[in-house]
């Protein structure tokens, strides 16, 4: 079965550092999706990124940028010069590409970032 | 184009009753799914609908169900309700399948007391 891990619970920056948001999946599929959402305190799932296996291409946009490494089975997101508003938490998620199940989350990084 | 929107947003019932919750896709997404967030849980998928079928079902019991409509919208309902039905109630909306990126609503926030 599938299974998404983010090991930090928690991540506390002060404005303008760069911070690294780990994680770390498992599944059995050579087909599959990865996907990063932020969740506000609205509630919100926001979309960030969808990364599929057959592409290990890292990818910037803007100060975020991803690191797929299927070697180590991990889909990492850095934010570079980080600001108040990235304040969130952030969901890692996997789809298997045979599948039935929706997409498996993480239990997300609550990332706090200080003025 | 409009987001995925969600009714009500916020809803108080007690134990024993029924809920109802309704979901409005991205215009032309043919892909409902739904998910239930809670903070002991985390995020857990409880089903999808294309073309007004249930194609996947989570590991939920019988009393979560849903339907969708012709024109996508769909609804989810949980029967005799439990206190630990409190939760955020989550609709996304892909294209035609779960495995595209699925675009989520504000969400339903249900407390049973």
């Amino acid at each position: 079965a599938q299974k998404v891990t983010q090991a930090q619970t928690e991540i506390s920056v002060v404005e303008k550092e760069d911070v690294t948001l780990d994680c770390v999946y498992e599944t059995r599929d050579t087909t599959y999706y990865l996907f990063w959402y932020k969740q506000p305190p609205s509630g919100e799932l926001v979309f960030l990124i969808r990364r599929n296996s057959f592409d290990e291409q890292n990818e910037i946009s803007g100060r975020y940028s991803w690191n797929f490494q299927k070697s180590t089975s991990s889909f990492n997101f850095t934010i570079t010069a980080s600001q108040v508003v990235d304040s969130a938490v952030y969901f890692c998620a996997l789809a298997e590409g045979g599948g039935a199940d929706g997409l498996t989350f993480g239990k997300g990084t609550h990332l706090i970032i200080q003025p | 184009k409009a987001g995925v929107t969600q009714t009500p947003r916020y809803l108080i019932k007690t134990r024993g009753q029924q809920v109802t919750l309704s979901c409005s896709p991205i215009s032309g997404h043919r892909s409902v799914s739904w998910y239930q967030q809670t903070p002991g849980q985390g995020l857990q998928f409880l089903f999808e609908y294309f073309s007004e079928t249930q194609r996947n079902k989570g590991n939920f019991p019988g009393r979560f169900s849903g339907r969708q409509f012709s024109n996508s919208r769909s609804e989810m309902n949980v029967s005799t309700l439990e206190l630990g039905d409190s939760a955020l109630y989550l609709c996304a909306s892909s294209f035609q399948d779960r495995k595209e990126t699925q675009y989520f609503g504000p969400g339903t926030r249900l407390l049973v007391l």
